[in-house]
């Protein structure tokens, strides 16, 4: 069966730290990924996406995002965290045909 | 930048009413759909709409019904909430066929309270 996961429900970094969100799938074959950010009681915001081409993907924020088909991984990294990127991050996948799966999500908590 | 437009941020209802959420997007998307988000569980895709007056069942689409009358606007509907409904739902659009290449936008979202 299609899934996301996200193994991390949430992740502590330090203001000025890296930051890397993993994110697995498992699908037949190479789907259409995306990141998406939620803060708190908001709707959730486009982050990036893949869907062909070069597999390092930049997007908005400062974030980017390495498709790896042979681990059929998609992380979401930023070299240096800021406290407001404290949110909440879901990876999605699309199979096709209307149906997107999103992974559980992942809180990112940013200490001072 | 597309913009989608829930009505209500918050929203309290009692047992037994009748209640329309309601969505609009700014854009000429063809597809528009409706979450709901609950702790633990995730996203859930109740209902969505490929175009105007069609509509097609997600994974939980019980309790529940939606209209689209003109392209922009979508609509759902609990026929007789129930405090098991209490819950955040999220309005999305997108633009081609499925999630495509393009993503979707979503509306910030209304949190409902059944009581």
């Amino acid at each position: 069966a299609q899934s996301v996961t996200q193994p991390d429900i949430h992740i502590t970094v330090s203001e000025g730290a890296s930051l890397e969100l993993r994110c697995n799938y498992s699908y037949g074959a190479t789907p259409y990924l995306f990141w998406y950010v939620q803060s708190p009681g908001q709707g959730l915001q486009l982050l990036l996406k893949y869907f062909s081409g070069d597999t390092l993907v930049q997007g908005i924020k400062g974030f980017e995002a390495e498709f790896k088909r042979s681990q059929s991984s998609f992380n979401l990294r930023k070299p240096s965290v800021h406290w407001s990127d404290a949110a909440e991050y879901f990876c999605a996948v699309d199979t096709g045909g209307f149906k997107t799966i999103f992974g559980a999500g992942t809180r990112l908590f940013v200490k001072a | 930048d597309v913009k989608v437009t829930q009505s209500s941020r918050y929203l309290v209802k009692r047992t037994g009413e009748k209640v329309f959420l309601e969505c609009v997007q700014d854009m000429d998307h063809e597809n528009m759909f409706w979450y709901r988000q609950d702790p633990g569980l995730g996203l859930r895709l109740i209902y969505f709409s490929y175009d105007v007056k069609m509509k097609e069942k997600g994974d939980i689409p019980e309790g529940y019904s939606v209209s689209r009358e003109k392209k922009e606007r979508f609509s759902l509907i609990l026929e007789s909430a129930s405090t098991n409904q209490t819950s955040m739902y999220l309005c999305a659009s997108s633009l081609g066929s499925g999630q495509g290449a393009y993503g979707y936008t979503f509306g910030s979202g209304t949190r409902l309270t059944v009581v």
